[in-house]
């Protein structure tokens, strides 16, 4: 029954590796997010999707790519993975309107 | 553009006594308001939001925040606290704008202590 899913919960990984985090929502909600949390706990926002369409692209390096396959759907792939990647991605939804966001419970991404 | 200033990075409290989370906003169009709650290897969960209407807004688990136009603030309140309160909460500000994007504080993180 979770609403907005995410997997893996944890990943580690070597530098230069390749590594995609999944994200999931059931809530029927129209626009899909993803947020990066550093170690000082600020979150920023790096994508967003309204309805497969790519609507915000904040500036994060070309090697992370999101996809979203459907409306329910919104995948972060990154490649050639760096030591300032390390931090905890998480995914969110919104329905139309100011409802506020519904958050996946993260992905901690450890690269050494 | 919009952005949110959270003036205390830790607030220690003793368990039963009140206390204020210090959120302020500055925006050069209407905002809308939250406040976000983020419990330790957890996601962020919505605990109050001023859209429009009444300036006090009521939350879930006791919290309440109040709308100070005129202060550019949205402070977040309990009147007692209990250990479960201990966690990160977040004030987050939107314009409504294009993909309903949210400028997130940098957190407060609240200690209660028994």
């Amino acid at each position: 029954d979770t609403a907005v899913s995410q997997t893996p919960k944890y990943l580690v990984t070597q530098m230069g590796n390749d590594k995609s985090i999944k994200c999931e929502q059931n809530l029927g909600h129209d626009t899909m997010y993803w947020y990066k949390q550093d170690s000082k706990k600020f979150l920023k926002i790096m994508f967003s999707y309204n309805n497969k369409e790519l609507i915000i692209n904040e500036t994060v390096p070309n090697r992370f790519s999101p996809k979203s396959p459907d409306k329910a759907h919104l995948n972060l792939h990154i490649n050639s993975l760096e030591l300032g990647d390390s931090a905890v991605y998480f995914c969110a939804s919104s329905p139309p309107g100011l409802y506020g966001y519904t958050f996946g419970s993260g992905t901690r991404l450890t690269v050494v | 553009a919009q952005s949110v200033t959270q003036l205390d990075s830790q607030v220690p409290v003793f368990e039963e006594a009140p206390v204020e989370l210090r959120c302020n906003y500055s925006s050069s169009v209407s905002v809308y308001l939250f406040w976000y709650v983020q419990y330790p290897n957890q996601g962020l969960q919505l605990l109050l939001k001023y859209l429009s209407g009444s300036t006090l807004v009521k939350g879930i688990n006791g919290f309440e925040a109040e709308f100070n136009k005129s202060q550019t603030s949205f402070h977040l309140r309990k009147p007692s606290v209990h250990i479960s309160d201990t966690a990160e909460y977040f004030c987050a500000v939107s314009d409504g704008g294009t993909g309903n994007q949210f400028y997130f504080g940098t957190g407060t993180s609240l200690t209660v202590i028994p």
